[in-house]
């Protein structure tokens, strides 16, 4: 069955910070590829998502997310983190199946 | 993207009771999904529920705790039976177009068990 990894569970950073968030998944077929964000007492939120074409996906907010077939990974990246960023961060994968499988989450604190 | 309305948004339930979540959705898909997300935790998928047949479950969820039901195309309900309080959670349905790699949610059913 597939499964996502999410390595890094909480996360804290400074504003202007980087970010990189992991994603690993085990399913080696095609897979549709997902990042969604969970502000605080609010719904999901899709960030970007990948399908097929460029393994470079732009996202909303500044957000930004690499496909690397080889690593089985789907990295989430920001240059400059933001105040309003503290949220919840879910990667998910479909297959085949079109089951959407999400990871365990990564909770992100950024400080002003 | 399809426009999902679940209901109800929120219940307090007495344990031992059951609860049926309803999600209506405003155009025909191909597959819909119930999750669950228990506090501080993220999605889990409970079932694909499948139109005119049984519900295909998950590891860990059954038919006689998680009743699905599917009779056409754009409504479906969870039902939560016999519910103690490890049973609270939010509880969302999800939808997937034909065609479409756009997965919608519903805003949630938050279940709480007293």
């Amino acid at each position: 069955a597939q499964s996502v990894s999410q390595h890094n569970h909480h996360v804290i950073l400074s504003e202007a910070a980087s970010l990189e968030l992991g994603c690993n998944y085990s399913y080696g077929g095609t897979v549709n590829l997902f990042w969604y964000v969970q502000y605080p007492g609010q719904h999901l939120q899709l960030l970007l998502k990948y399908f097929s074409g460029d393994p470079l996906v732009k996202g909303i907010k500044g957000f930004e997310a690499e496909f690397i077939k080889s690593k089985f990974s789907f990295n989430l990246r920001k240059p400059s983190v933001q105040w309003s960023d503290t949220a919840e961060y879910f990667c998910a994968v479909s297959d085949s199946s079109y089951k959407l499988i999400f990871g365990s989450g990564t909770r992100l604190l950024v400080r002003p | 993207s399809a426009v999902i309305s679940q209901k109800p948004s929120r219940d307090i339930c007495q344990r031992g009771t059951s609860l049926t979540i309803q999600c209506q959705v405003d155009s025909q898909v191909t597959m819909m999904f119930w999750y669950r997300q228990q506090p501080g935790q993220s999605l889990t998928l409970i079932a694909t529920a499948n139109q005119g047949s049984e519900a295909t479950y998950e590891s860990g969820f059954v038919i006689d705790k998680f009743p699905i039901s599917r009779p056409n195309l754009t409504f479906s309900t969870l039902t939560v039976s016999n519910m103690s309080p490890e049973d609270s959670s939010i509880y969302l349905c999800s939808v997937l177009r034909q065609g479409s790699y756009g997965y919608t949610f519903g805003s949630g059913t938050r279940l709480t068990v007293v």
